[in-house]
């Protein structure tokens, strides 16, 4: 199985502070990278596909970068509803993986 | 606009069968594949296998083949995950997703598996 490694694990960030996430994966999984936002007691939130494709009707300060195994999710000027956990998944080769998730937290 | 809705909560008791419905609108249900994930309480997210609606074929993960069935009903634009011989550890929240970069999910249902 392919592991996602994500990292950090948290994070402590400021309104305002740009952040960014990373995510490894054991092997190359070319561009097939997703993220998404959980929020506590809901359904995670596809944010972003194929690494670098933004989901419709996601904020444009989300960003998805990287191809291969090293990938990195942005977010520019924090707003107060994107604090929560994010995973990255790959969907290269089966089963599908998760990273273990990076809670972003107000500072 | 696209929208999944799932089952709601169920207890069940050790080695005992769930069976979670899904039912979705708004798109065309045969056109995408549904995948069904899991997440235990303070966990993180684990995927189980998917199903092709339109053809009804299957892929199931290794670590649930052999306890999970996914089926489908296209009439009613709905699929349904079993996982049979419950433990405590199959207690979690059961989504499905639509596609494979699960684009669109359900609310999740709540599976508790106790004595």
């Amino acid at each position: 199985d392919i592991q996602m490694t994500q990292s950090p694990s948290s994070l402590s960030a400021s309104v305002g502070d740009r952040v960014t996430i990373t995510c490894r994966a054991s092997q190359a999984i070319n561009h097939y990278l997703a993220w998404f936002q959980q929020k506590p007691g809901k359904a995670p939130k596809s944010l972003i596909y194929d690494a670098s494709n933004l989901q419709s009707g996601v904020p444009s300060n989300f960003s998805g970068s990287g191809s291969g195994t090293d990938f990195t999710l942005s977010i520019s000027s924090l707003q107060p509803e994107d604090f929560a956990t994010y995973y990255c998944q790959q969907y290269n080769s089966y089963p599908y993986t998760f990273g273990q998730g990076t809670k972003l937290e107000i500072k | 606009q696209v929208q999944v809705v799932q089952s709601g909560a169920e207890v069940k008791k050790p080695g005992a069968s769930v069976k979670v419905s899904c039912k979705a609108s708004g798109y065309t249900f045969t056109g995408y594949y549904m995948h069904w994930v899991r997440q235990a309480p303070g966990q993180g997210l684990e995927w189980m296998g998917w199903i092709n609606p339109n053809s009804g074929g299957t892929n199931y993960a290794q670590k649930f083949q052999g306890r999970v069935t996914m089926t489908r009903d296209t009439s009613i634009s709905t699929a349904y995950m079993e996982l049979n011989s419950l433990t405590s550890d199959d207690t979690a929240v059961y989504y499905c997703a639509r596609s494979s970069s699960l684009d669109y999910w359900g609310q999740g249902t709540l599976v508790t598996v106790s004595s």
